[in-house]
């Protein structure tokens, strides 16, 4: 069964370091979202990409954070001058055809653990 | 997206059916009901979703309200593996309506 990827399984950085995440979404998939989990706490939503571009962000989703599609397959977030509290688990999650819509499913990777010193 | 209330915690003991419910009175006619749950360290995983009628699948059968201001997910035999944070989710079907919104959700323990 086609499944998420996500490398690396844990990364440790020095704050106000850049870090790059990296996700392979379901190869027919068209919707890419990024989520993160501050540990406790509920998952929430950074943002979304379709077309490449960004088609919805959260408040969280600042000027320190990017994502790009460098090529077909892979799917990544950038952050540009860690802080602490982006210690978190990040989820990327891909959607198909459908989505935009309530019927839209999205399919999540296992995460990726940023520790930020 | 509309809220949902679910009760924090809930237990069950294996091999035995499990109702998860969820209230979502202020539930728009064109919002899907959307369960996922979260296995402990891992990743969301999409369960079930549906609109107005009962939807079964591998996963769960889930059940919906008349009204749908409710809904209840049914674990038809708790296996240690369902151990997990279940979460219920309205998506509404409007256009540039991209996220999920997770709550708290239910945390599921089953016994042994």
């Amino acid at each position: 069964e086609p499944e998420v990827t996500q490398t690396p399984s844990h990364q440790v950085t020095q704050m106000g370091q850049e870090v790059i995440l990296r996700c392979v979404p379901i190869s027919n998939h068209l919707y890419f979202y990024w989520y993160r989990q501050i540990l406790g706490q509920k998952v929430e939503f950074l943002v979304s990409f379709y077309n490449n571009e960004i088609s919805e962000k959260s408040e969280i989703f600042d000027d320190q954070f990017s994502v790009e599609r460098p090529d077909g397959s892979n799917f990544t977030l950038k952050i540009r001058s860690t802080k602490l509290e982006d210690s978190a688990m990040y989820f990327c999650a891909s959607s198909g055809l459908a989505g935009v819509g309530g019927a839209d499913t999205q399919y999540f990777g296992p995460g990726t653990r940023l520790t930020v010193l | 997206d509309a809220k949902t209330t679910q009760p924090n915690s809930m237990e069950s003991n294996e091999e035995e059916p499990v109702h998860l419910p969820c209230n979502h009175s202020t539930i728009s006619g064109t919002d899907y009901i959307h369960w996922y749950r979260q296995l402990p360290s891992q990743g969301p995983e999409y369960v079930i979703h549906g609109l107005t009628s009962n939807v079964n699948n591998r996963m769960a059968s889930l059940a919906i309200a008349e009204d749908r201001k409710s809904s209840t997910l049914i674990l038809h035999r708790a296996t240690l593996r369902d151990a997990a944070v279940y979460y219920c989710i309205l998506k509404d079907s409007g256009a540039g309506s991209y996220q999920l919104t997770f709550g708290k959700g239910t945390k599921l323990s089953v016994i042994p």
